[in-house]
């Protein structure tokens, strides 16, 4: 079982398409991260939402944290070629006692020109 | 921009032999941490390390791994008896103090690509 669920596994759009990409747990987190990684480099942090509700925006993508801090989405906007690569969430759930973070096992998505 | 740095970026090993994976943290950050990432798999936490000591440890960080801080800048991961199965990823990632901001925002390395032959 995966403590943080992400949705899709794969998705596959043409530029200028908007998506939304899902991390879904039955835990709560203090907070979640959002990250970018591309083949054979190390992720890259994007954003944290730490808020219940939370929503924040990065140019033309919009991070949002549920209300309960179970779940967390990112929409692309009008997606680019560049946006192409592996989307990340992870955090740490309260109930564990002890910081131990917790990765999904992402999304990854193609933009084609 | 500071980053974090890791070298080298593909050690090729024979199974049995110690390999020390070297991780240079971003410079006023105080927590550093070890994960793994077998090719088509997730991220995987190996280990935390803070004010010179093992913070956590993953089922994954047994008694074959090692962390330590011989200096102020470095910060390394020995594997002392390399398996097949550690073929992977190894990411160093460090974050600020948790007075300064949020711990858990991390900074990641570029990686070192393990190949256990």
């Amino acid at each position: 079982t995966q403590l943080l669920e992400q949705s899709p596994q794969f998705l596959s759009i043409q530029e200028g398409e908007n998506l939304t990409v899902y991390c879904n747990s039955s835990s709560v987190f203090s907070s979640l991260q959002w990250y970018r990684q591309e083949p054979g480099e190390g992720p890259v942090l994007l954003v944290t939402v730490v808020t219940g509700g939370e929503v924040k925006k990065l140019k033309r993508l919009t991070f949002q944290f549920g209300d309960a801090r179970k779940d967390s989405s990112l929409h692309i906007t009008a997606a680019q070629p560049g946006d192409t690569g592996l989307y990340l969430c992870a955090g740490e759930p309260l109930s564990g006692g002890s910081y131990i973070p917790t990765f999904g096992r992402g999304t990854s998505l193609i933009v084609h020109p | 921009e500071p980053e974090v740095t890791q070298t080298p970026s593909h050690q090729v090993t024979q199974m049995g032999q110690e390999v020390i994976l070297r991780c240079v943290p971003i410079s006023n950050h105080l927590y550093f941490y070890w994960y793994r990432q077998i090719l088509g798999q997730k991220v995987e936490f190996l280990v935390s390390f803070y004010n010179n000591e093992i913070s956590e440890k993953s089922e994954i960080f047994d008694d074959q791994f090692s962390v330590e801080r011989p200096d102020g800048s470095n910060f390394t991961l020995k594997i002392r008896s390399t398996k097949l199965e550690d073929s992977a990823m190894y990411f160093c990632a460090s974050s600020v103090n948790s007075d300064l901001g949020d711990p858990y925002e991390q900074y990641f390395g570029p990686g070192t690509r393990l190949t256990v032959t």
